[in-house]
């Protein structure tokens, strides 16, 4: 089965404390990218990857990073997480430039208390 | 199942009616716009993509309408059904000169509430 798959799905974490976030896709998609989600906001892209080792900044890269050491693992890294992190995330993969056509996670609810 | 949002715009509809679904965008360079279904507790699911060159493309029991002129997008639901109860979002693939980018913007949502 075609699938994204994130881990954790929920995480409670406390300031400064750094984490990963997992995400792998199944379907050999060149393109991945992490979004955070919040009340009123919609969707924001942090990071995107086009391919292994090719990464660039979204819209909110502030205090994440990523990495592209394989094709099929896209994981997001907080390295001092702040309350202002606590968001839903969403990894999101596509065979397409856009994101168009793209399978998403089934997110990650992320607390930072 | 997990709350996407809060306070957003709502749609009630009958099962069986047409739905439009609105939404309004700002950048005349965006080169594709696509339409993305949440159900509660579910990450967004791809539903239909235009091209910037197109004004209408049609999927199954779903049509997208595209005013460039007024910088609209719509996206209707023919013979709504209760499985279409979810929040859908408006996205644009944008540019900083056009074409094609790997920037997604998505709108703030929709939340469609099928009654039976």
């Amino acid at each position: 089965e075609a699938q994204v798959t994130q881990n954790p799905r929920y995480l409670i974490t406390v300031t400064g404390k750094k984490l990963t976030v997992t995400c792998s896709q199944n379907m050999n998609h060149e393109y991945m990218s992490w979004y955070r989600q919040d009340p009123g906001l919609g969707l924001r892209q942090i990071y995107y990857s086009m391919n292994v080792e090719v990464t660039d900044k979204g819209d909110v890269p502030e205090g994440y990073k990523v990495s592209r050491k394989e094709k099929r693992n896209f994981p997001l890294i907080l390295e001092s997480p702040s309350p202002n992190q606590t968001s839903l995330y969403f990894c999101a993969s596509s065979t397409r430039g856009g994101f168009t056509e793209a399978f998403f996670g089934q997110g990650t609810r992320l607390t930072v208390v | 199942g997990e709350s996407v949002g809060l306070h957003l715009p709502t749609l009630s509809v009958q099962e069986g009616d047409n739905s439009i679904i609105n939404c309004a965008y700002s950048n005349s360079a965006s080169d594709y716009f696509i339409w993305y279904k949440q159900e509660s507790g579910k990450g967004p699911q791809f539903i239909i993509d235009i091209r910037s060159n197109m004004d209408k493309r049609q999927g199954q029991r779903v049509t997208v309408l595209l005013n460039k002129t007024v910088k609209h997008l719509s996206l209707q639901i023919a013979a709504t059904q209760p499985g279409d109860s979810a929040v859908y979002f408006c996205a644009e693939n944008r540019g900083p000169n056009g074409g094609a980018t790997n920037k997604l913007i998505f709108g703030t949502g929709t939340l469609l509430a099928v009654q039976p």
